[in-house]
């Protein structure tokens, strides 16, 4: 079992470009939540999709962030424009139900200089 | 709001020593609980979980104990190695909600 899979696990960008993260879920599973962890905030859920239909976005901090999920495999979060606030590591986590076990990616460390 | 928080921001111990981890919850209506591992520079880590028709559950080295008149959720690990330096958190799942409520966080330190 690979587990959750990210990419990229490190991203430095400059203020205003476009960051995108991704993310593979592990096999089966029909959920998928995006989180941000930070020190002053602990993580947070962004999104949370199941069956591929974001379901809960209500954590999405602002319409600078989205995320899609096209398929059974993959998902994406993207921030454009990015900002240093945007700072953080982004975890993707999988499970098999929606209030099952949540399995977490290795995360993507974001610096937004 | 009703939230999960943990009592010891850090805990250190000596290796080889038996740890408690501890966490207090305040949502009595809570019935499945987590806990999870973090080590630096990787995403929290399945460790054991309960239900809340449970009191104790058994892994491999961890024990979790669930004392639901007092709302509080316990893990042991047996025998401390190096490799358990880590941040632990507990999380709570409300009935068939998805969303994970985590506490804080707490620091475990083993010392060689």
């Amino acid at each position: 079992d690979a587990g959750v899979i990210q990419s990229p696990r490190h991203e430095v960008t400059e203020m205003g470009q476009e960051v995108t993260l991704r993310c593979k879920p592990i096999s089966g599973h029909n959920s998928l939540f995006w989180y941000r962890q930070t020190m002053m905030r602990g993580l947070e859920l962004l999104i949370y999709f199941n069956n591929n239909v974001p379901i809960d976005d209500s954590g999405m901090p602002e319409d600078r962030f989205s995320a899609k999920m096209p398929n059974a495999s993959f998902s994406t979060l993207k921030i454009q424009p990015s900002e240093p606030r945007d700072s953080a590591v982004y975890f993707c986590a999988s499970s098999a139900t929606g209030a099952g076990t949540q399995y977490f990616g290795p995360g993507t460390r974001l610096l937004v200089l | 709001g009703e939230s999960v928080g943990l009592h010891l921001p850090t805990l250190s111990v000596q290796e080889g020593d038996n740890s408690i981890i501890n966490c207090a919850y305040s949502n009595s209506a809570s019935d499945y609980f987590i806990w999870y591992k973090q080590e630096s520079g990787k995403g929290p880590q399945f460790i054991i979980d309960i239900r809340s028709n449970m009191d104790k559950r058994q892994g491999q080295r961890v024990t979790v104990l669930l004392n639901k008149t007092v709302k509080h959720l316990s893990l042991q690990i047996a025998a401390t190695q190096p490799g358990d330096s880590a941040v632990y958190f507990c999380a709570e799942i409300l009935g068939s909600n998805y969303k994970l409520t985590f506490g804080k966080g707490t620091l475990l330190t083993v010392n060689p």
